[in-house]
């Protein structure tokens, strides 16, 4: 079946790039979207990229889709405080199906 | 606009007991989802509500049910509840079909069981 797997844990210092990464399994997805979760908060969307797509830029947010590899990741750069959240990587199928990582927690040291 | 809200916000209950935890979508937005997220299973799709009826369904028993109202407001009732049941449950709302559309989602509901 499909699954969405992630590392529980990442710590960055403050100014350095994070990077997120995320694999899957069923490479059948249209999406695969990012998200952020702030305590005591829903998850926001921060960004997605289209299953035929290799690399999508956004102001901060890089994310970066290997198909062969079925990994997905998501970097951050110049990594502020305000960052400090979960990051979720999700896959969204044909028949709208969404699979959610586990979510990793991002930890900015000082 | 108002974003996704969920009330109450903070639950305690015994087991046993029943609950009903609602969610009021953004203003024109039709479609509806619940999640269940814990430390343990992280987000786990519950069900989706589109023009009151129930589009997709996750793996959780049935007592979990859910309904939604012709003003696409929802409700999740969990009946007899077990210990492992305390969760952050997520209401997420979209414009019509999930996963071809921004999902908007609510703070959550944080039902703790005793």
């Amino acid at each position: 079946g499909e699954d969405v797997e992630q590392s529980l844990f990442l710590s960055v210092r403050e100014g350095d790039s994070s990077v997120i990464n995320c694999t899957y399994t069923d490479s059948s997805s249209t999406y695969l979207y990012w998200y952020k979760q702030e305590p005591g908060a829903g998850l926001q969307l921060l960004t997605y990229i289209f299953s035929n797509m290799d690399m999508k830029q956004d102001q901060r947010l890089t994310v970066l889709l290997n198909k062969k590899d079925k990994h997905l990741s998501l970097r951050i750069a110049d990594t502020q405080t305000g960052d400090s959240a979960i990051y979720f990587c999700a896959e969204i199928f044909r028949d709208d199906k969404i699979i959610f990582g586990k979510g990793t927690r991002l930890h900015i040291l000082p | 606009k108002a974003g996704v809200t969920q009330t109450p916000r903070y639950l305690i209950k015994t087991r046993g007991q029943q609950v009903t935890l609602s969610c009021s979508p953004i203003s024109g937005h039709r479609s509806v989802s619940w999640y269940q997220q814990t430390p343990g299973q992280g987000l786990q799709f519950l069900f989706e509500y589109f023009s009151e009826t129930q589009r997709n369904k996750g793996n959780f028993p049935g007592r979990f049910s859910g309904r939604q109202f012709s003003n696409s407001r929802s409700e999740m009732n969990v009946s007899t509840l077990e210990l492992g049941d305390s969760a952050l449950y997520l209401c997420a709302s979209s414009l019509a079909r999930t996963g071809r559309n921004e999902q908007f989602f609510g703070p959550g509901t944080r039902l703790t069981v005793l």
